[in-house]
């Protein structure tokens, strides 16, 4: 059964960058969509971004000029990296496995997520 | 603001039938997929496809889908469904990026 088990610090100040990563057990690293979600305090799910098994990312347009998703297959892991940041990125932060695949019509879903790292930014 | 919209609160009787819904143009082309949370966990995933349920999820659980509109429905609601469900679609601009619904707070009365 696959797991992501993720890590990072979780008390930044403003204009620092925030780093996490999660790791994948017990599954193939290849053929999903890695993902990264955050949840601000009382507010609903924000999709950031993901990363394929070949290093190719799509990033949330609001977010894209800070945010950095990498890959390393090796250890089969993946990283999140958001420079620069407020108050606003106050949030938890879940990593999770995504599918996507179809033809006429697409499956889009993320089936396997991380338990979540609260990241609190506060000078 | 989001690209699928739901109606932030719902409620149901313990064992009455409940429908959530999900609007957005990205829904003639993807099937939604939904999410249930609750209070201090991680999202998981109920439905996902034209009407799939993953391994645990009970059958009271259902999907459905008519133009740019997809449901889910609890069959029987549960005193453990209580919940806030989200769902989770690609967007409609052309760069097919992730996006969520607003999410809707379920409350069973």
């Amino acid at each position: 059964q696959v797991q992501l088990q993720q890590w990072g610090a979780g008390l930044l100040k403003p204009s620092e960058t925030l780093s996490l990563t999660c790791a994948v057990y017990g599954g193939s690293f290849s053929g999903y969509y890695w993902s990264w979600i955050r949840q601000p305090p009382g507010k609903g799910l924000e999709w950031i971004g993901e990363i394929n098994h070949s290093g190719s990312t799509n990033y949330n347009p609001s977010l894209k000029s800070r945010v950095t998703i990498s890959v390393d297959t090796s250890k089969n892991q993946f990283s999140l990296k958001l420079s620069s940041v407020t108050a606003a990125d106050t949030a938890v932060y879940y990593c999770a496995r995504g599918r996507l695949f179809g033809r006429s019509y697409y499956y889009y879903y993320m089936d396997v997520w991380g338990k979540g790292t609260t990241v609190t930014v506060s000078s | 603001s989001s690209e699928l919209t739901q109606d932030p609160a719902v409620s149901v009787a313990l064992g009455q039938t409940v429908r959530i819904t999900c609007q957005g143009d990205s829904l003639r082309s993807y099937y939604a997929s939904w999410y249930q949370q609750k209070p201090g966990q991680a999202p998981v995933l109920v439905i996902y496809g034209k009407n799939n349920r993953p391994s645990g999820i009970p059958d009271r659980f259902s999907g459905s889908s008519s133009g740019n509109t997809a449901s889910l429905t609890i069959t029987g609601a549960q005193a453990e469904d209580e919940a806030d469900y989200y769902c989770n679609s690609r967007d409609s601009s052309g760069n097919h990026l992730g996006v969520f619904g607003g999410g809707t707070k379920l409350t069973v009365l």
